[in-house]
């Protein structure tokens, strides 16, 4: 079983400065999603990556897949308390096309 | 356009009752996903269907849970009896296609508490 470690679990940062979080594995994944999750609603689908080495970038945020695609960074600029949420990576396993979840990094911006 | 939408948002019952949970999905969508969420373990893929057929049900955690899709507008995830450790946020997801290929759309999730 594919298993993905998000890091930190906890993040609590004051309004305008920067963050990373981490998503890694030890297996490689055909692709790779960021979702973020508000209080009582669902994830909802930040971004796609797909090639190993590549960068997309979302307003202040800067999503990075890794070389061997293993692992991936979510980097977020100047953040703001519109930032909080739960932030969810994902890789779909390159076998059997089933997406697994990581258990998140909560992030807390304080105004 | 509604997303998808699921019922009760919340849910608290005692020990041993059976429970329902309804998911009505995107129109147009013809794969749908039920999760259930806990701090401990996460998001946790339990079946999904692709055209009302259940394609992967492994991730059911017993015989206790069963769920249908009797129609494409119309899914249920029923656990029949309850105990507390299926206290969780259950979330129903839809997307077009097969599988995992495209985007998943959440939704808001049913809250269930066992007592």
């Amino acid at each position: 079983t594919q298993l993905l470690e998000q890091s930190p679990q906890f993040l609590s940062i004051q309004e305008g400065e920067n963050l990373t979080v981490y998503c890694n594995s030890s297996s490689v994944f055909s692709s790779l999603q960021w979702y973020r999750q508000e209080p009582g609603e669902g994830p909802v689908l930040l971004v796609t990556v797909v090639t190993g080495g590549e960068v997309k970038k979302l307003k202040r945020l800067t999503f990075q897949f890794g070389d061997a695609r293993k692992d991936s960074s979510l980097h977020i600029t100047a953040a703001q308390p519109g930032d909080t949420g739960l932030y969810l990576c994902a890789g779909k396993d390159p076998r059997d096309d089933k997406i697994i979840f990581g258990k998140g990094t909560r992030l807390h911006i304080l105004p | 356009d509604a997303g998808v939408i699921q019922s009760p948002r919340h849910e608290v019952t005692e020990m041993g009752q059976e429970v329902t949970l309804r998911c009505k999905p995107i129109s147009g969508h013809n794969s749908l996903f039920w999760y259930r969420q806990t701090m401990m373990r996460g998001l946790e893929l339990l079946i999904y269907f692709n055209n009302n057929v259940p394609i992967d049900d492994s991730g059911m955690p017993e015989d206790r849970f069963s769920a249908k899709m009797p129609n494409a507008s119309f899914s249920t995830l029923k656990i029949q009896p309850s105990e507390p450790r299926d206290s969780a946020v259950y979330f129903c997801a839809s997307s077009l296609g097969t599988a995992f290929s495209y985007e998943q759309y959440f939704g808001p999730g049913t809250r269930l508490t066992v007592t």
